[in-house]
């Protein structure tokens, strides 16, 4: 059975950086890309990006690029988000997310993430 | 980016109703279009990937189709477990944008 469990999250003070982290089961975590996605509170849901298999490549949203890195330890099934100067925007809920490739078949619980002082 | 323009933003329909939502992309995606349903507190689940195939486990009832740059979802017969929030999502090229998303509730 496929688990993707969140980790890391939590109320955070604008400008901090935060790392979440996501460890995968039930399937050979090297072989796939994997992806974050994020949900506002207002349910508005946005690709965040991804990391190729081995780690080599990544893509980004634009407009996260700046403050976001994704990376991840295949040796530890673990994908990473290491999220830099926090806005009140990033407040969202965080999901970590197996790619097919293309869709996103399996999603974990989620994160929260509160941005506030 | 490409945008996806998803509609509409919410929906009230009955038992067993044919219940159809929409995503129209900005420009070509090919059949790069996925759908996801959201249940109310938990995390979003694959429906159709591909613009018309079905995902492992997906009720039959559900469908995917294209016409050009626009692609839709249909519920052949509305079942009270349908409830939730729908999205679309372009998988053509990075960014790999979602539709704003659809509330689906039971009339």
């Amino acid at each position: 059975e496929v688990q993707l469990v969140e980790s890391g999250g939590g109320l955070v003070q604008p400008g901090a950086s935060l790392k979440l982290s996501c460890v995968a089961s039930g399937f050979t975590f090297s072989d796939y890309w994997m992806s974050w996605v994020r949900q506002t509170p207002g349910k508005t849901m946005e690709w965040i990006g991804d990391i190729k298999y081995d780690g080599s490549y990544t893509n980004y949203a634009p407009s996260l690029k700046n403050r976001f890195t994704i990376s991840r330890d295949n040796a530890k099934s673990t994908l990473y988000l290491q999220m830099s100067n926090v806005r009140s925007e990033d407040t969202a809920t965080y999901y970590c997310t197996k790619d097919y490739p293309g869709p996103l078949d399996y999603w974990g619980q989620g994160v929260m993430v509160t941005v506030s002082s | 980016d490409i945008q996806m323009t998803q509609s509409p933003a919410s929906l009230s329909a009955s038992l067993e109703e044919i219940v159809t939502i929409t995503c129209q992309a900005s420009q070509d995606i090919g059949n790069w279009l996925a759908w996801y349903q959201q249940k109310p507190g938990k995390s979003p689940q694959l429906l159709i990937y591909g613009a018309t195939s079905l995902a492992d486990g997906v009720p039959s009832r559900f469908s995917g189709s294209r016409s050009g740059t626009q692609y839709s979802l249909k519920i052949s017969r509305l079942q009270v477990e349908d409830i939730g929030i729908y999205y679309c999502q372009q998988a053509s090229s990075a960014p790999f944008t979602f539709g704003s998303g659809t509330k689906l509730e039971i009339k």
